[in-house]
């Protein structure tokens, strides 16, 4: 089935510094990947839509400045959070589904992001 | 704007007691609804998922859920808990129409005590 690799799985950084998230859909292409986030003991957030060759749509609230998402191909997008900050630790997980037929959203393992 | 609603915040049972999860959402059109599972340090897991068809959908580990359009309604429902159920259950919904995102409600964090 299709499958959605997520990596790094745990990354821990200091503060100031930028961490870059690979996002990749491993046996579909993907136009539209989805970046969500994860607040402990909170639901998924979706943050922003990447769009493969044009700008990502960033959800209200959502720095676009601070999370910069690139969908350079049609199988990988990345999100780099930029000049990291304690309160950017959290649970973030890429989505993607092949655009066709009914097929449901499948999910990257998510990467835990500690900034110290 | 489309918005996924989760009765319970929190709901503790005893083993072997029934459950009944509720998920309202708010999209009129056409939509696929999910559930998924977070077990303690785990990533998320599909528990089961309606696109269309027969409204009660079976999933895995005994779950169910019925879709009732009616109602905007996507209840799961397990007949006896065990305590391994101890678990986040998120209902989503997505609209079936074009790449858009799936949309969660808050979750429910449900206790299963012996």
């Amino acid at each position: 089935g299709a499958v959605v690799s997520q990596h790094p799985s745990r990354v821990i950084c200091k503060s100031g510094t930028s961490v870059k998230i690979e996002c990749r859909s491993l046996d579909f292409q993907a136009t539209t990947m989805f970046w969500y986030r994860q607040f402990p003991k909170q639901s998924l957030m979706l943050m922003a839509t990447s769009n493969e060759g044009s700008k990502a749509t960033y959800e209200q609230g959502v720095e676009k400045d601070k999370f910069l998402i690139n969908h350079a191909s049609l199988t990988l997008s990345t999100l780099t959070v930029t000049s990291a900050h304690p309160e950017d630790s959290s649970f973030y997980i890429c989505s993607a589904r092949p655009h066709t037929g009914d097929s449901p959203l499948h999910f990257g393992n998510g990467t835990r992001l500690t900034v110290t | 704007a489309q918005s996924v609603s989760q009765h319970n915040h929190h709901v503790i049972l005893s083993e072997a007691a029934s459950l009944e999860l509720g998920c309202n959402y708010s999209y009129g059109g056409t939509v696929n609804l999910f559930w998924y599972v977070q077990y303690p340090g785990q990533h998320l897991q599909l528990l089961l998922k309606y696109f269309s068809g027969d409204p009660l959908v079976k999933g895995i580990k005994g779950f169910e859920a019925e879709f009732i359009k009616s109602k905007f309604s996507f209840n799961l429902r397990k007949p006896s808990v065990q305590w391994s159920d101890t678990a986040e259950y998120f209902c989503a919904v997505i609209r079936n129409s074009g790449n858009t995102p799936l949309v969660f409600g808050k979750g429910t964090r449900l206790s299963v005590i012996a």
